[in-house]
């Protein structure tokens, strides 16, 4: 079975700093993995997924995340935080039948 | 756009109860999925239908029951309703259940049972 580990669950960053998020999967066959946000009192939104071919892979919003082989590491970055990606990001790698999600981190943004 | 439509919103049980949760999408995706959210935990998946008729078992399926009432359709039922099953529900949607597909999620019921 595939899996993620999401490593840390808050982070805090001020305004215009830079934005990391860890994930790291586990899977036995090549992963296809996702970055999901999820804004208070709302459904998820897909900010960016990989499957097969550039490792860098860019979202929306400003997001982008790398993908690892040799790290088995999805994690996501953006350059410059702004108080609405204030928000619950979850990463996530596809399985059998649907999605195998991470604990989720929540990201708060200050000014 | 209406993509995943998922009705109630909001709803409270009394134990024992039984409700019945509904969803529809309207991207003609052939897989759909019911998932709970609960603080720390993440998603995890209930229920899925890889095609019209057709149900799974997912990760946590017990105290659940499914129907995919038609390609557009899928519905989750509480038999008897636990304050263990207090949490929040989406309803999600893909093209197909392959590897790759984007899944879509509907806005979220959240259920408390007392």
């Amino acid at each position: 079975a595939q899996s993620v580990t999401q490593l840390g669950s808050h982070v805090s960053v001020s305004e215009g700093a830079l934005v990391l998020l860890r994930c790291n999967y586990s899977s036995s066959v090549p992963p296809y993995l996702f970055w999901y946000v999820q804004c208070p009192n709302q459904g998820l939104q897909l900010l960016l997924k990989y499957t097969t071919g550039a490792t860098l892979v860019k979202g929306i919003n400003g997001f982008e995340a790398e993908f690892k082989k040799s790290e088995t590491s999805f994690h996501l970055t953006k350059p410059s935080a702004h108080m609405s990606d204030a928000a619950e990001y979850f990463c996530a790698v596809k399985d059998d039948y649907g999605l195998s999600f991470g604990a989720g981190t929540t990201v708060t943004v200050g000014a | 756009n209406a993509g995943v439509t998922q009705t109630p919103k909001f709803q409270v049980l009394k134990t024992g109860q039984s409700m019945t949760l509904q969803c529809a999408q309207d991207m003609n995706h052939n897989s759909m999925y019911w998932y709970r959210q609960d603080p720390g935990m993440g998603l995890r998946l209930i229920y899925y239908s890889a095609s019209e008729g057709t149900t799974d078992k997912g990760e946590v399926p017990n105290g659940y029951n499914v129907s995919r009432l038609n390609k557009r359709e899928f519905s989750l039922r509480l038999e008897s309703a636990a304050p263990s099953q207090t949490s929040v529900y989406f309803c999600a949607s893909s093209e197909r259940a392959g590897v790759g597909n984007t899944i879509y999620f509907g806005e979220g019921s959240w259920l408390t049972v007392v």
